[in-house]
């Protein structure tokens, strides 16, 4: 598609409860990234993929988190046990390649992102 | 990683020019400085990036000194629609956001 597609939009769920957040990266772009944005702060890392691969999850929270990618473009972010403190914008971005030491990066497209409240 | 520094927000009014400054006191060699622009209920969009000296595109300007300690974006005759969040991440490929400029512009 034209840009990065998330889905839902909004999301509200019960604390307890397991959620699942997808991510359409644009076609063609291998690395894909996962942000959580809480109101009034900056996007917080969570993870990036290269490719198929998680090149680097330090941001994840903990282990109720845990995000994939099967094929290299649709990921899914996928949350356990949700708790209050995990309500926040879910932000997915993806780039036609990730770092690369000297190479000239590539400017991060982000999509709208998905509000998950958990009440 | 630790984050960029800039101001919390300012203030300005149509058809002035804005400059916003950021502190990279811990940039990499390798790293660019980029620059992104919220609005709500929108993710960040990319504005532009340089590594040194000056960049500039149909949006903005990059300024970057020598030593790469700081950067200065600069947007000229700003009008309403600019008014959102400006960010400068840390980082040449995870970037590390903060918490941003928010810029406000009155009529």
């Amino acid at each position: 598609g034209a840009g990065v597609s998330q889905t839902p939009s909004n999301k509200v769920t019960e604390k307890g409860k397991y959620v699942e957040l997808r991510c359409d990266p644009i076609s063609g772009h291998t690395a894909l990234y996962w942000y959580r944005q809480s109101l009034g702060q900056g996007p917080e890392f969570l993870i990036y993929f290269q490719g198929t691969g998680a090149a680097d999850d330090s941001g994840l929270p903990n282990d109720r988190f845990f995000a994939v990618r099967p094929e290299g473009s649709v990921s899914t972010l996928k949350i356990q046990r949700t708790e209050r403190g995990d309500s926040a914008v879910y932000l997915c971005a993806s780039s036609p390649r990730g770092w690369a030491g000297a190479s000239i990066p590539y400017g991060y497209t982000f999509g709208s992102g998905t509000r998950l409240t958990v009440v | 990683l630790a984050k960029t520094t800039q101001p919390i927000s300012m203030d300005s009014y149509e058809g002035q020019e804005v400059n916003i400054t950021c502190s990279h006191n811990n940039i990499a060699t390798n790293d660019y400085i980029t620059w992104y622009q919220q609005f709500p209920s929108q993710g960040p969009r990319f504005i532009i990036q340089g590594y040194k000296t000056k960049v500039t595109n149909e949006v903005a300007s990059l300024f970057i000194p020598a030593d790469r300690k700081s950067s200065t974006l600069s947007l000229p005759r700003v009008s309403l629609s600019d008014t959102a969040v400006y960010y400068c991440p840390q980082g040449g490929g995870k970037l590390i956001f903060g918490q941003g400029t928010e810029l406000s512009v009155k009529p």
